[in-house]
């Protein structure tokens, strides 16, 4: 099946930086790629997606670049902001439903 | 529009208690249902997912199990809670013969002590 792997497992930036969260996956034939943001208790919720026939596609302050060659991808967010604070899910669709990452802990810093 | 419900939204349960958590989905037909499991902080791991009614698949073998009543109702069960079994547990449905976009519940959080 799927694997998804995810890094850092934590980040840390200042606020107006980028921060940047890469993601791998192993089954090539996976063409569906979304991020979710969750605060804290709340539900994740889906913030930006890119299918396999685009390499890239921003939205406002977030963009996400996909490198299917090489099975990865990746969110880049810039001018950070204190309510960007919060965890990162990547995932690539399966066979039978979404396989995520383990997740990443952005903090940014005011 | 599309919505989910899931309750409750906190539950304490003792060691060897059962379970039932519920889903239910407005504004849509025959969705994929799922259940997932976060433990703290971790990621989201796949436990059942169903494609129609009475029609269930495991992921993970467990204590738990998933059923299907009715075309928008998901619900999760034990019959004796583990204390393993503590998380946080979300439903979510996608658009039937896609697994792509989820959307998620509010989530259940679940202490067994």
């Amino acid at each position: 099946g799927e694997n998804v792997e995810q890094h850092p497992s934590t980040l840390s930036v200042q606020e107006g930086d980028s921060a940047v969260i890469k993601c791998t996956y192993s089954d090539s034939a996976s063409n569906y790629f979304p991020w979710y943001k969750q605060e804290l208790g709340k539900r994740p919720q889906l913030i930006i997606d890119i299918r396999s026939n685009v390499g890239e596609k921003k939205d406002q302050r977030i963009a996400v670049t996909l490198n299917k060659t090489a099975k990865h991808f990746s969110l880049h967010i810039t001018e950070t902001q204190p309510e960007d604070s919060a965890v990162y899910f990547c995932a690539a669709e399966g066979r039978r439903a979404l396989t995520f990452g383990s997740g990443t802990r952005l903090q940014v810093q005011p | 529009s599309q919505t989910i419900h899931q309750w409750p939204a906190t539950l304490v349960q003792p060691v060897g208690s059962p379970l039932s958590l519920e889903c239910t989905v407005e504004g849509t037909s025959n969705p994929n249902l799922y259940w997932y499991r976060q433990a703290a902080g971790r990621g989201l791991q796949l436990l059942f997912y169903s494609v129609g009614i009475g029609q269930i698949s495991s992921e993970v073998p467990q204590n738990l199990s998933a059923s299907r009543p009715q075309d928008r109702q998901f619900i999760l069960s034990s019959k004796k809670l583990l204390l393993s079994d503590s998380g946080f547990y979300l439903c979510a449905w996608s658009v039937r013969a896609t697994n792509e976009k989820l959307f998620f519940g509010s989530g259940t959080q679940l202490s067994v002590l």
